[in-house]
């Protein structure tokens, strides 16, 4: 496989639920990230990893907990979730942990829905 | 703070039917401003960095230009298969922020 595999594609999952979102990147990027992009509004950036290390948390619910035990592999564990967290979730990875002169190469993203 | 704005919102066009697509940014700390393509349930895929003003450059039907405040996708002879979501994104020593996007519709 190459580039940024996202599972599972597609969640539906009740308030009370807890489930994770898995990311891989097969491109040796040691950065990694999760946006979030809800219906007309700009892409949002959740977590930001450099080296396995979390380097940015744009003020997100505590129910959002990010986990990235390796430079090729980051989640999203996600708990007690609101109808208003539906969203496509994507994930991206970027070389040497910069928006860089590289950009960012996205997964094709996890379309979650909350009832 | 970093933002991005672009417009339009929408745009449809006959194919055939030149246009293009407009992103004003935040000048201060820029590192690069990246055009992508989205398609409907898809991540975004990316197009093109531009890192100084007079830069452009270009693939296919597409050309991207960049000013001191703000970038353009030039599109030539649109087919209906360019029809999608075009994202601009502004890069920083931070992140990378992006627009809301202008959806291209390109009727046949």
């Amino acid at each position: 496989e190459t580039g940024v595999t996202q599972t599972p594609r597609h969640l539906v999952m009740g308030m009370t639920n807890k489930k994770s979102l898995k990311c891989e990147q097969h491109l040796g990027h040691n950065a990694m990230y999760w946006y979030k992009q809800s219906a007309k509004k700009p892409l949002e950036l959740m977590f930001v990893y450099n080296f396995k290390e979390q380097t940015e948390n744009n003020s997100v619910p505590s129910r959002f907990s990010p986990e990235c035990p390796n430079s090729s592999h980051l989640f999203l564990h996600l708990h007690t979730l609101q109808p208003e967290d539906s969203a496509l979730y994507l994930c991206a990875s970027s070389q040497e942990g910069a928006t860089g002169y590289y950009g960012y190469t996205f997964g094709s993203g996890t379309r979650l829905t909350v009832v | 703070e970093d933002q991005v704005t672009q417009s339009p919102e929408a745009l449809r066009l006959q194919e055939g039917e030149s246009s293009s697509l407009n992103c004003s940014y935040t000048v201060s700390g820029l590192r690069g401003l990246f055009w992508y393509r989205q398609d409907p349930g898809k991540g975004p895929e990316f197009l093109f960095t531009l890192y100084s003003a007079g830069e452009e450059k270009e693939k296919e039907r597409l050309k991207a230009t960049l000013t001191k405040k703000e970038s353009f996708l030039h599109i030539t002879a649109p087919k209906p298969e360019d029809s999608a979501t075009y994202l601009c994104g502004r890069g920083s020593a931070r992140q990378l922020t992006f627009g809301s996007g202008t959806q291209l519709t390109v009727l046949p």
